[in-house]
């Protein structure tokens, strides 16, 4: 199973609006509604802050959010904080009934 | 809660078992995952098991060499992996699966090295 796709980073201002995309099949992405998306700070263990494509974890701030289109789905993060900055993984169910990672993102606010 | 116990150093082709303690929670009825991360490396799953032990799904990387269990008598799961390599290397993280990755372990650290 290959790990799903995400850039390597992404980076944006205090204040603005990120995306971050997480691509994979019709086996895993595509086929199922069973997207996850986490936060990890250096030296931390992850946080889940997305289950099920769009429901947030209790606790996770509205600023994050989540969505699907196709084989891709997609995190965005509103109203930047400096506190979000960290890698972020994106996780998926497989036709395989194993759970496959994205590669992460690193998330810079300048 | 998730503990888990510090780290390990062991070298190539030994073997070792790594195990997670819940409390806080009903441990039987909740499923859980070992997920992995090698130094400066991204997340791996590694293997998956039902909350009565009777469903048991492993990655192809480690399938045939690691074993998973757990004792729900006892608040635990276990990891016992076999042939260990150098890039068995990683942080191993216990986390529960309601959904995946609700809550997660700290982590214990493996080293294979001779």
């Amino acid at each position: 199973q290959s790990a799903l796709t995400q850039p390597a980073s992404v980076s944006g201002s205090p204040g603005q609006s990120i995306s971050i995309s997480c691509t994979g099949t019709s086996s895993d992405v595509g086929g199922y509604d069973f997207v996850s998306w986490f936060q990890q700070h250096p030296g931390r263990a992850p946080k889940l802050l997305i289950y099920t494509v769009t429901t947030r974890s209790s606790g996770v701030s509205d600023r994050f959010s989540g969505s699907k289109s196709g084989n891709t789905a997609s995190l965005t993060i509103s109203g930047l904080q400096a506190d979000d900055e960290a890698d972020y993984y994106c996780s998926s169910y497989t036709s395989s009934s194993t759970l496959v990672f994205g590669g992460g993102t690193r998330v810079t606010v300048l | 809660l998730l503990m888990q116990p510090g780290g390990n150093l062991v070298q190539p082709g030994e073997s070792l078992r790594i195990s997670c303690e819940a409390s806080g929670f009903i441990f039987d009825s909740y499923s859980m995952n070992w997920v992995r991360q090698a130094p400066g490396k991204g997340l791996e799953w590694v293997s998956y098991i039902s909350h009565t032990g009777s469903l048991i799904y492993y990655a192809e990387s480690v399938k045939g060499r690691f074993t998973v269990s757990r004792d729900n008598a006892k608040n635990s799961m276990y990891l016992e992996m076999h042939s260990l390599r150098a890039e068995d290397t990683a942080v191993y993280y216990c986390a529960r699966d309601n959904p995946p990755g609700d809550l997660w372990g700290q982590g214990t650290v493996v080293i294979v090295s001779s």
